[in-house]
């Protein structure tokens, strides 16, 4: 079955940096777009990043564009995603999601997501 | 950006009720509209894609319809399961969800 696991959240101060990751299984990895989605304590979703299947298109959102890079190893089942200059504001839990397509796509298969806090 | 608005924000009713969410988008995204269900500390589960679609091994009371720039999520008769939070999300043009439905026991 299609699985989807991330790690490397946890608490950083403001200004520092995070890598996140997520290894996938159950589906041919190297064909699928994959995106990051956030959501703060207790609000909604939010789409941050996504990549196409080769790499060769990234997207961001505009509140973590230049801060944030989302890259793949294919031969590891591995997306990435390295999060730079972290404000208080990125607190979230992320989720790494399987797209159904391209960019703009529905999610079909989800993580169990990673908690990342920014405060000093 | 394509703003995408839920009404309501909170819906309480009970086990056996017929409940409709409403989202609305800002522009018309033909039927790029997916629904999604998520409980508490768990990830959000696709329920429908374009608009209508039921995804596979989605209970059959779960239905969408709409296009354009209005769309409903239909439950009928509610079951304890579905207690959850529901969202929409436009994927035409960029990616943006709704800010969610709570669907709570009256």
């Amino acid at each position: 079955q299609v699985q989807l696991v991330e790690a490397g959240g946890g608490v950083v101060q403001p200004g520092r940096s995070l890598r996140l990751s997520c290894t996938a299984s159950g589906f041919t990895f190297g064909s699928s777009g994959m995106h990051w989605v956030r959501q703060a304590p207790g609000k909604g979703l939010e789409w941050v990043a996504f990549l196409r299947y080769d790499g060769s298109n990234k997207q961001y959102a505009e509140s973590v564009k230049g801060r944030f890079t989302i890259s793949r190893d294919n031969s590891k089942n591995t997306v990435y995603l390295q999060m730079n200059s972290l404000r208080p504001e990125d607190t979230a839990v992320y989720y790494c999601a399987k797209g159904v397509t391209g960019w703009y796509s529905q999610f079909d298969y989800w993580g169990q997501g990673t908690l990342v806090t920014v405060s000093s | 950006d394509i703003q995408m608005t839920q009404s309501p924000s909170t819906l309480s009713a009970s086990v056996g009720d017929r409940v409709t969410i409403t989202c609305r988008a800002s522009h018309s995204v033909s039927r790029w509209l997916a629904w999604y269900q998520q409980k508490p500390g768990k990830a959000p589960k696709l329920l429908i894609s374009k608009a209508s679609t039921l995804e596979s091994g989605v209970p059959s009371r779960f239905s969408g319809s709409g296009s354009g720039t209005e769309f409903t999520l239909t439950i009928t008769s509610l079951q304890p399961d579905d207690f959850a939070t529901y969202y929409c999300q436009q994927y035409e043009t960029y990616l943006t969800f709704g800010q969610g439905t709570k669907v709570e026991i009256k």
